[in-house]
């Protein structure tokens, strides 16, 4: 397993704005996984992309996926304070392993 | 680096029988350690954050009398599965963060048959 490095390491917005922020990884990959991480809590999963695609929704999520690249998106639309946390991006974690997550992306989000 | 070793690997049991899994945190000490399950070609499911000295917190839809956590020491956690049923076959893995990221176990792959 290999670890997924994010992008800003943070991020401060405005309630309302838009929240991009990006994960680099090294080899290639079956799928990708963004997770959320509130403070003190565990990782909870938002949303797997699977190599052959390009782009993926959910509800207020943007995923999309540069295979070429090796880089993946998060934009998280018309965000809210409940937004704020750490999140995490997970290149090919299906089998969790020994793999370690990168420090993350700690998005801030002012009411 | 941050290792968290988890055991056993694997485990068969038959129905309705109790399995325990531990997970320790081997060069660093962890307050709080985090369970997760997964289904085949599924994501890792957060089950409940452990504390150590203290009750664990579930997240919605997990039972707590059934899957009982206790973090009795800053190195050890542990997950026991009470009177397992074949669909509590699954693949669980805790982690733990030394600071830096997060660090998981090789997982337990548990079958009831």
């Amino acid at each position: 397993s290999q670890q997924g490095e994010e992008d800003p390491q943070a991020l401060s917005i405005q309630e309302g704005e838009n929240a991009t922020m990006n994960c680099s990884y090294k080899t290639s990959i079956n799928n990708l996984q963004w997770y959320r991480q509130n403070s003190g809590r565990g990782l909870v999963h938002l949303i797997l992309i699977r190599s052959n695609e390009r782009e993926k929704h959910s509800g207020r999520l943007r995923v999309t996926l540069d295979t070429s690249k090796k880089s993946s998106s998060l934009l998280i639309t018309a965000s809210r304070a409940a937004d704020t946390a750490s999140y995490f991006c997970a290149p090919d974690n299906t089998n969790a392993g020994k793999s370690t997550f990168g420090d993350g992306t700690t998005l801030t989000v002012k009411p | 680096g941050a290792v968290v070793s988890q055991h056993p690997s694997r485990v068969i049991c038959k129905s309705g029988t109790s399995v325990k899994i531990e997970c320790r945190s081997l060069d660093f000490q962890a307050t709080t350690m985090f369970w997760y399950r997964q289904f085949p070609k599924q994501s890792l499911m957060l089950m409940a954050t452990s504390n150590e000295g203290s009750k664990a917190t579930y997240e919605q839809g997990v039972e707590k009398d059934k899957f009982l956590i206790n973090h009795a020491s800053l190195t050890l956690s542990t997950l026991t599965v009470t009177s397992a049923h074949p669909e509590d076959s699954s693949f669980y893995i805790c982690s733990a963060s030394a600071g830096s990221g997060y660090t998981f176990g090789s997982g337990t792959r548990l079958t009831v048959v």
